[in-house]
């Protein structure tokens, strides 16, 4: 399986600033997710970063507070826009298996905490 | 309505116990798969089971192996002679379809602990 090395791997911000968030796949993958995790929440997708195209975001999440990249096959960004204390939580980056029975495989998380 | 339903916010378990974590999902597609993830507290994911909703037989890995009822939209996890380290959030999520969408949703998660 792809092995993905996410960074920073936690952060601590002040309210109102952005905070980008990297992700690196060390094969080329088509599909790159977003996942947020709020404390003691389930994961939820923020968005499908797309090589070549904008991101394709889920219902709830806007380009203007998430704003995200995606350069190349290995390599994808997440910027947290204008962070408020709401926005405390764990990021995920995910890359899909390819085929239809093979899982996602996630980096190991950004913790954020706003203050 | 909710696509992965998991009703067992948390749970306590003898070590060397077995233990099912119960996973019930909804859809109407008739291609699905079906995967279990850990989550310790350190926060990364594991991947630890997957099954199709074309398959015959139960998947199986290691001590892992998944009780599916296609017929009760069922997809339980069992974990067999538990260990202190399977204390952890398990999550249940699904794949639906086959097209270029490959996203997954995820279930709200189990907290298991293992006791000594």
């Amino acid at each position: 399986s792809a092995v993905i090395s996410q960074k920073p791997s936690r952060d601590i911000c002040q309210r109102g600033t952005s905070l980008t968030i990297q992700c690196q796949v060390d094969s080329q993958v088509t599909m790159m997710f977003w996942y947020r995790q709020q404390p003691g929440q389930s994961l939820t997708l923020i968005a499908t970063a797309n090589q070549g195209s904008e991101a394709t975001y889920e219902s709830g999440f806007v380009i203007d507070k998430f704003p995200i990249s995606r350069p190349n096959l290995t390599f994808s960004t997440l910027t947290v826009s204008n962070m408020s204390p709401e926005d405390s939580s764990i990021y995920l980056c995910s890359v899909g298996g390819g085929e239809f029975n093979q899982p996602q495989h996630f980096g190991d998380g950004t913790r954020l905490s706003i203050l | 309505a909710q696509k992965i339903t998991q009703t067992q916010p948390g749970m306590f378990v003898q070590e060397k116990e077995a233990v099912t974590l119960d996973c019930t999902y909804d859809t109407s597609d008739p291609s699905y798969g079906l995967f279990w993830y850990k989550q310790p507290s350190s926060g990364e994911m594991i991947f630890l089971i997957y099954q199709g909703s074309y398959d015959q037989q139960n998947a199986t890995e290691g001590r892992y192996s998944l009780n599916f009822q296609k017929a009760r939209k069922s997809a339980n996890l069992v974990i067999s002679a538990s260990q202190l380290g399977d204390s952890a959030m398990y999550f249940c999520a699904m794949r639906e379809g086959r097209g270029r969408d490959d996203k997954i949703i995820f279930g709200k998660g189990t907290r298991l602990h293992i006791l000594p």
